[in-house]
C-alpha cells in the first residue's frame, strides 16, 4: 500500500471552503487516476492523466479541478462542494495509461457539511 | 460503453467453505478482467487478474475463470478464512491500441467469513 499514498486521509469541509487532495506514487508509473467511491455505487472514474497530460475528464463538475505537475504527483482541488460530493476519493496509478493494472492508494474520506 | 454486473451483493460463509462471486460484462471487446479486494479503511488491492486469451488462472486459494462466449467471469476463494472478509470488486477493460486502460467496475460484493 505504500506504493501510492494519499493525504489527508480524512477531510471535513464546508461548502464554501477550498481544499486540495494530494496523491503521490512511488512506483515509477506514468499514468494517474482519480476515482470517486460512494456508498452502494461502483467506483466512478473522474480523471486520467498520462505523462502529466489529462486524457480523460469523465463529465466531472468544474468544482473539482485536477492538477498533475509531474508523473509522481496528482492533486484534486476542491471548491464550493455540495454535500452529495461526500465520498471516498481514490487515487490510482499504472505504468502507462494503456497498461491495465492499476494500483490504488488508501483514499481520502471527504465529508462536506 | 461497458457495463459490469456483479452478484451477489453480500455473501456470508463459514470458515473453510468456498466462496464464489460472479460478474457479467457487456462489451465483447473487453480483454482484461481484474479482481480487487478492499478492506475497511483501505483502497482496493489487486488480488488476481485474467486476460481474454486465458480461461482460468489460479493463485493459491484464489482462482478466476473466464467465459468469453457468455461474457462472464468468476472469482473462487477456497478454504475461506476470517481475513478474507472484505469487499470484492470485479472490473473489465478494453486496453491497448488506441484506447487507454479504462476500468469499469462492478458494484462490489461484501464477503463475510464467520469463524
Amino acid at each position: 500500500e505504500t506504493g501510492v499514498t494519499q493525504t489527508p486521509r480524512h477531510l471535513v469541509m464546508g461548502m464554501t471552503n477550498k481544499k486540495s487532495l494530494k496523491c503521490e506514487q512511488h512506483l515509477g508509473h506514468n499514468a494517474m487516476y482519480w476515482y470517486k467511491q460512494s456508498a452502494k455505487k461502483p467506483l466512478e472514474l473522474m480523471f486520467v492523466y498520462s505523462l502529466e497530460e489529462r486524457v480523460e475528464n469523465n463529465s466531472v463538475p468544474s468544482r473539482f479541478s485536477p492538477e498533475c505537475p509531474n508523473s509522481s504527483h496528482l492533486f484534486l482541488h476542491l471548491h464550493t462542494l455540495q454535500p452529495e460530493d461526500s465520498a471516498l476519493y481514490l487515487c490510482a496509478s499504472s505504468q502507462e495509461a494503456r497498461r491495465e493494472t492499476q494500483y490504488f492508494g488508501p483514499g481520502t474520506r471527504l465529508l462536506v457539511l | 460503453g461497458e457495463n459490469v454486473e456483479q452478484h451477489p451483493s453480500t455473501l456470508s460463509v463459514q470458515e473453510g467453505d468456498s466462496a464464489v462471486i460472479k460478474c457479467t460484462y457487456s462489451d465483447s471487446a473487453s480483454n482484461y478482467f481484474p479482481w480487487y479486494k478492499q478492506e475497511l479503511g483501505k483502497g482496493p488491492q489487486l488480488i488476481i487478474d485474467i486476460r481474454s486469451n486465458v480461461g482460468e488462472k489460479k493463485d493459491q486459494r484464489i482462482a478466476v475463470t473466464l467465459n468469453k462466449t457468455a461474457k462472464h467471469f468468476s472469482l473462487h476463494i477456497t478454504e475461506t478464512q476470517p481475513e478474507d472478509s472484505a469487499v470484492y470488486f470485479c472490473a473489465a477493460s478494453n486496453a491497448g491500441g488506441t484506447s487507454y486502460g479504462k476500468l469499469t467496475f462492478g458494484q462490489g460484493t461484501i464477503l463475510t467469513v464467520h469463524p
